[in-house]
């Protein structure tokens, strides 16, 4: 079947802008991560949504950063107010649930440069 | 606080040279370790995991990993690299009674052919 996808994989904005990053889990899984992978920086978590339950967002680096989950499938990562520091790839997760047992399948992430 | 670190941020090898990455984790709970590959233009992928029992685990591509929890440590090792090894390699931690996994800063392997 197929696997997590993004949109878009690449997106070039102008600082002070919004931007809007999409995810498609897997089908059925419920678990979804979102990621910021910064050059040098390794991965970041940033949010983690299981099923029906609040979001951990204890990673978010700002107000500026949100994330939802609609009907427990696709998620959108909003970034207002773009400033250079943001850019960098984000990328997507999903698993059958959350937690140890079960693996996470990467999306193949998007690539924000602010400008 | 909970952290995973790579020391080695580039590693250049020939073909059929040994692999060794280091990774160490800093956290005093149960914790499980798992080491990912992004290889280029590809998906973030999972080589191995350890969740208990034996320490020495044996993943994907000839890939192995020993946990050794008096150093804190799950080094990556492969007795002889090929050219298709070239990738990007992460270590990640996950702790119990979160959801969250920490991963280090990555090592990009370059293996020349």
């Amino acid at each position: 079947g197929a696997g997590v996808s993004q949109s878009p994989s690449n997106k070039v904005t102008e600082k002070g802008k919004d931007v809007e990053l999409r995810c498609d889990p897997i089908s059925g899984h419920t678990a979804l991560y979102w990621y910021r992978q910064s050059l040098g920086q390794g991965l970041e978590f940033l949010i983690y949504f299981q099923g029906n339950s609040a979001p951990d967002k204890s990673g978010l680096p700002s107000d500026r950063f949100s994330a939802e989950r609609t009907g427990g499938s696709v998620s959108t990562l909003t970034i207002q107010r773009t400033q250079q520091e943001d850019s960098a790839v984000y990328l997507c997760a999903s698993s059958m649930r959350g937690g140890l047992l079960n693996e996470q399948f990467f999306g193949p992430g998007t690539r924000l440069t602010v400008l | 606080a909970q952290s995973v670190s790579q020391h080695n941020h580039h590693v250049i090898l020939s073909e059929a040279a040994s692999l060794e990455l280091g990774c160490n984790y800093s956290y005093g709970g149960t914790v499980n370790l798992f080491w990912y590959v992004q290889y280029p233009g590809q998906h973030l992928q999972l080589l191995l995991k350890y969740f208990s029992g034996d320490p020495l685990v044996k993943g994907i591509k000839g890939f192995e990993a020993e946990f050794i929890k008096s150093k804190f440590s799950f080094n990556l090792r492969k007795p002889s690299v090929q050219w298709s090894d070239t990738a990007e390699y992460f270590c990640a931690a996950f702790t119990s009674g979160t959801y969250k996994y920490i991963f280090g800063t990555g090592t990009r392997l370059k293996v020349l052919a």
